[in-house]
């Protein structure tokens, strides 16, 4: 139950194009889903985030969608950059006094020119 | 603002023996999470700290166990060490309970031969 699906495992994406990741989770207790980016040699950093009481938040070129009846969420990253390349991790997470965030595997995304 | 910092950056042990990692979290936050990431592998949770206390902690052995100073500064231990343990360990930070946001350091990677 407290499993959270991320795909693809790798992605290969041209500059200039649309990154997606996705990832479903099984906990309906979650409330709390963000988006972290790790480069290499670096702890993971916190790049967006959403609650399911909206169904899309953005920030500049990178978008959470978010389907609760699916248990489903994604990562969206427009017009990609090379300095996008790196590796995506999704989570969630609730606010029960359990805090604490069950990552998925992550996407090792991969931007050429 | 300093961010979360780790010490060491690296260490290497053999197995058995015992290793111990620190970590200071952001000024401010009194909530620290520790994580595990193997090579290739999302992050597992290992323990949560809170003013002082231990409230929550992730599906590993005893052997692994930490605790949080009074400067909600936090050290992980990891006693007899097995080969398995190899890994980059994660601390984070946020400013506590009933707050999402966690904030990585840059992690202490732990080989074990």
């Amino acid at each position: 139950q407290q499993q959270v699906k991320q795909s693809p495992q790798s992605l290969i994406v041209q500059k200039g194009g649309i990154s997606i990741i996705n990832c479903a989770y099984e906990n309906t207790a979650f409330d709390y889903f963000p988006w972290y980016q790790q480069f290499p040699g670096k702890g993971p950093a916190l790049l967006i985030a959403i609650r399911p009481d909206v169904s899309e938040k953005k920030e500049g070129r990178f978008t959470i969608s978010f389907n609760k009846s699916a248990k489903q969420f994604s990562l969206h990253i427009m017009d990609s950059q090379p300095g996008d390349s790196a590796t995506y991790f999704c989570a969630a997470g609730s606010n029960f006094g359990n805090e604490k965030l069950t990552f998925g595997t992550g996407t090792r995304l991969t931007i050429i020119p | 603002e300093a961010g979360v910092t780790q010490s060491p950056t690296h260490l290497i042990k053999t197995r058995g023996q015992q290793a111990t990692l620190r970590c200071s979290p952001i000024s401010g936050h009194t909530s620290v999470y520790w994580y595990q990431q193997a090579l290739g592998l999302g992050l597992q949770f290992l323990l949560w700290y809170d003013e002082g206390e231990e409230r929550n902690r992730g599906n590993f052995p005893p052997r692994f166990s930490g605790r949080q100073f009074p400067n909600y500064s936090s050290e992980l231990n990891v006693n007899a060490l097995e080969l398995e343990d190899s890994a980059l360990y994660l601390c984070a930070s946020s400013l506590g309970v009933g707050t999402d946001t966690q904030y990585f350091g840059p992690g202490t990677r732990l080989t074990v031969l």
